[in-house]
């Protein structure tokens, strides 16, 4: 099946830095890929959606100055979680689908943020 | 906006006990999508369903949607401890917006 991997798995930083974190598509070319945030024990809240090689539209109440999305490649995207505060500490997941629309996703493992 | 309501939040079954989780939308959906997520895991893509009434079965699981395109449900025969897990609805509006349901814990007791 579809295999989508992130990197990092968790990570720590201080506030105000700035941390990237990677989604490949490893087995298919993703057209589209999404990123969502997912409190404890809550849902996932989609972030945004970005296409191969154009700009990413983000969700009502999204800071795309604060997420920056790139989507450069058929097989990657990046989120950058720009001057981090506690506040965005959270679990991120990104999710892969290998056409644009409303196709099954393939959910990355997700990445853990921890902001001190 | 749009919005995916689903219940319940949590549902403790003895195993062999039947399951069922809902969705709603106030509006049209396009299309409805569930997903699996087991604990510590990443969702898992289920099925989808696109068209008025469909029915949709995976061994014990039997997916529907409603005629009107707003609700959907999943339901799970005789559940085991393999399915332990949350189940997400995903609501799609036009085809390309997405909109997760807060998720049904589902804890199944040996």
């Amino acid at each position: 099946g579809a295999v989508v991997s992130q990197h990092p798995s968790w990570v720590i930083c201080k506030s105000g830095t700035s941390v990237k974190i990677e989604c490949r598509s490893l087995d298919f070319q993703a057209t589209t890929m999404f990123w969502y945030r997912q409190f404890p024990k809550q849902s996932l809240m989609l972030m945004a959606t970005s296409n191969e090689g154009s700009k990413a539209t983000y969700e009502q109440g999204v800071e795309k100055d604060k997420f920056l999305i790139n989507h450069a490649s058929l097989t990657l995207s990046t989120l950058t979680v720009t001057s981090a505060h506690p506040e965005d500490s959270s679990f991120y997941i990104c999710s892969a689908s290998g056409t644009s629309g409303a196709y099954e996703q393939y959910f990355g493992p997700g990445t853990r943020l921890t902001v001190t | 906006g749009q919005q995916v309501m689903q219940i319940p939040q949590y549902q403790h079954v003895q195993e062999g006990e039947d399951f069922t989780t809902y969705c709603n939308s106030s509006t049209t959906l396009s299309n409805i999508q569930w997903y699996k997520q087991r604990p510590g895991g990443h969702p898992v893509f289920l099925i989808q369903l696109v068209k008025s009434g469909e029915v949709k079965k995976q061994k014990r699981l039997t997916f529907q949607f409603g005629e009107a395109k707003k609700n959907s449900s999943l339901h799970i025969t005789a559940t085991q401890t393999t399915d332990v897990g949350t189940y997400f609805c995903a609501g799609v509006y036009n085809f390309n917006k997405f909109y997760f349901g807060s998720g049904t814990k589902l804890n199944v007791k040996p």
